[in-house]
């Protein structure tokens, strides 16, 4: 089992829509978790972060976080073409000696002008 | 403030060879992390290092090594080179990494082996 799973995509939604992009994560002792966005060609970069259960908002950018369903979401809300990209779920375990962070292997959003 | 500098950006090996690649991190940051990214795989963690010394170590065989100067500034290498090294290599950067979980990417340098 992957250590954190993505739906792959493609995510076609027309602009002006709400995109929902879902992630599950095996290890229940994992306690950060991050939403990272990379357009074609280049590097990721640091969207939201989550650390405790229920609703985080930043600007049209929702994430969500269930710790007893292991499950973390983000909603992009009135969807833009420049919304489109690859959105990759990362998590965090806290263990000692253990910090590494695990990501997904993306979902790939189109919006759709 | 200047980012995450990667050098060299592109480059082309045969198998057998090595490659060492570079990474500058953002001023202040002490952590450096390493991930190889390919479009089957994503992104699969290397290693990371915090204040000179490796602090984790993902799954990767032992031709992958990497180590960090007392600047930050850090460095990865393989040797004998297969065909399915060939990936974006990324490079990221962080304050204090375990704590924060904000990291910093670099653009990559992307290694095609032949």
């Amino acid at each position: 089992q992957k250590e954190v799973e993505q739906n792959s995509g493609p995510l076609s939604v027309p602009e002006g829509a709400i995109a929902s992009l879902n992630c599950t994560y095996s290890d229940r002792v994992s306690q950060s978790f991050f939403w990272y966005r990379q357009y074609s060609g280049k590097s990721p970069e640091l969207i939201m972060s989550i650390y405790s259960n229920g609703d985080k908002e930043d600007g049209r950018f929702t994430a969500q976080l269930n710790k007893a369903s292991q499950y973390v979401s983000l909603l992009i809300r009135d969807s833009q073409p420049s919304d489109s990209a690859t959105y990759l779920c990362a998590v965090r375990q806290m263990r000692a000696n253990d910090y590494k962070l695990s990501f997904g292997a993306g979902t790939t959003v189109t919006v759709r002008a | 403030k200047a980012g995450v500098t990667q050098t060299p950006r592109y480059l082309i090996k045969t198998r057998g060879q090595q490659v060492t690649l570079s990474c500058s991190p953002i001023s202040g940051h002490r952590s450096v992390s390493w991930y190889q990214q390919t479009p089957g795989q994503g992104l699969q963690f290397l290693f990371e290092y915090f204040s000179e010394t490796q602090r984790n170590k993902g799954n990767f065989p032992g031709r992958f090594s990497g180590r960090q100067f007392s600047n930050s500034r850090s460095e990865m290498n393989v040797s004998t080179l297969e065909l399915g090294d060939s990936a974006l290599y990324l490079c990221a950067s962080s304050l204090s990494g375990a704590n924060t979980g904000e990291l910093f990417f670099g653009e990559g340098s992307r290694l095609t082996v032949l």
